[in-house]
């Protein structure tokens, strides 16, 4: 089975930039996960896509917004990058039940200079 | 609020000791518990999971985590450490209510491994 990727690996942008993360979930899986995870630290939950819907969003303002597609597939956006967005950006999928874990891609590094 | 605290920042082991890495969790009703390592450059990866039932849970590599619901822990062991071992790892909480809380895991601040030869 296939895993989740996630595309580009490694990113730089400048503040004030738009920058758009992208995640393919794992087969079967219909629930998609964002983290943040700032260097030193765990990663902390952005919000979760459901059926091409947010369902559950963290302590992260708007301009972090995000899709799902059809295929469960799904991006991340940020609009007016700060520095302090410069992170490690985990997607995580799983089959949207209680018992069912989470599994991570490999992440997008993104700098903002 | 969940919350997960990792009160081990770093931990220096030998190669071949046993190994125990703390996790003390706040959750208002039964939580579902994570043990996930991650090596440098790279994404989470699942140990371990406990949901219900038996409080000593195996997981993958040789490791196992204990529940204890009194103190509010979720240790993780391994009897002997190898090299291999030597990375960073999370303990997290989640929710049992379903709905939105399915994808949303509260991570400590983590745990990083060195494994001495």
């Amino acid at each position: 089975e296939t895993g989740v990727t996630q595309s580009p690996t490694h990113l730089i942008k400048t503040r004030g930039q738009q920058v758009t993360l992208r995640c393919s979930s794992q087969s079967g899986h219909n629930t998609v996960s964002w983290y943040q995870q700032a260097l030193g630290q765990g990663p902390q939950f952005i919000f979760q896509y459901y059926r091409e819907e947010e369902n559950g969003r963290g302590n992260f303002p708007p301009r972090f917004s995000g899709l799902q597609f059809p295929n469960y597939s799904s991006e991340l956006n940020v609009n007016a990058l700060e520095l302090d967005d410069s992170a490690l950006y985990l997607c995580a999928s799983s089959a949207g039940q209680g018992n069912s874990p989470l599994h991570f891609g490999n992440g997008t590094r993104l700098t903002v200079t | 609020a969940q919350s997960v605290t990792q009160p081990d920042i770093h931990i220096t082991v030998s190669e071949g000791a046993s190994l125990e890495l703390r996790c003390n969790y706040s959750y208002g009703a039964t939580p579902y518990l994570f043990w996930y390592v991650q090596s440098p450059g790279q994404g989470l990866q699942l140990l371990l999971k406990y949901f219900s039932g038996d409080t000593l849970v195996q997981g993958i590599k040789g490791f196992e985590a204990e529940f204890k619901r009194s103190q509010s822990s979720f240790n993780l062991r391994k009897p002997s450490v190898h090299w291999s071992d030597a990375a960073e790892y999370f303990c997290a909480v989640g929710g049992s209510s379903g709905g939105t809380s399915y994808g949303k895991l509260t991570f400590g601040q983590g745990t990083i491994l060195t494994v001495h030869p």
